[in-house]
């Protein structure tokens, strides 16, 4: 199977709580790392954690890694339509499919 | 001023010709990669230069043949284009090898995309 794996779809009313789920199978990186693509352009960094770490805050967004599972989750917290948008996994170089993530009002 | 930039942004071009895609940042990273999106936006590393030398050459055809004349350039050449190569090709840089240590995280920066479509 593929080396970093995500789920490729998910669709969220505003204003409720994204969950995003990922699984990898190389534990050897430091670093796990959430990227936002809009349509159109190309991948931004929107956090990532150390290895070492289990969770992470940075305001509405929550990422916890169970790196015994080697499972990495993205928690978005009160959606909002601008986060719409592909969402990727990587470990490293690797990646993801992406989820696609549609907020609906 | 963009921190990595590439050109073209948009490149036609017929079956069987050879094209060129520039790439430049200007953070002073040390590490810089290609990656290829699919129409199914599957995003593929491609290359990796860390320092002008080649540390990451994934399975990809002979025809596609990287160059980094200096840490800030990574330009990717393609022969003999095929239609499977219609993609968007990203480049993209990181301070030292994505995954590795850093105190910043070696988060990656991405360029905007070449929409490569060959007819």
């Amino acid at each position: 199977g593929e080396d970093v794996e995500q789920s490729l779809f998910l669709s969220v009313r505003e204003g409720d709580s994204s969950v995003i789920n990922c699984t990898y199978t190389d534990s050897s990186s430091t670093y796990l790392y959430w990227y936002k693509q809009e349509p159109g352009a190309g991948l931004q960094l929107l956090t990532y954690i150390f290895s070492n770490m289990d969770m992470k805050q940075d305001q509405r967004l929550t990422v916890l890694l169970n790196k015994k599972d080697k499972h990495l989750s993205l928690r978005i917290a009160d959606t909002q339509t601008g986060d719409s948008a592909i969402y990727f996994c990587a470990e490293s170089s690797k990646f993801g499919a992406g989820t696609q993530v549609v907020v609906t009002p | 001023d963009t921190a990595v930039s590439q050109t073209p942004k948009y490149l036609v071009t017929q079956m069987g010709n050879d094209k060129s895609i520039k790439c430049e940042q200007n953070l002073g990273h040390d590490t810089m990669y290609w990656y290829k999106q699919d129409s199914k936006k599957f995003l593929k590393i491609m290359f990796s230069y860390n320092n002008k030398e080649l540390i990451i050459n994934e399975t990809v055809p002979n025809r596609f043949s990287p160059k980094s004349p200096d840490k800030a350039h990574l330009n990717l050449h393609i022969n003999s284009l095929e239609l499977g190569d219609s993609a968007v090709y990203f480049c993209a840089s990181s301070r030292g090898l994505a995954g590795g240590f850093s105190s910043s995280g070696n988060e990656q920066f991405f360029g905007p995309g070449t929409r490569l479509t060959v007819l």
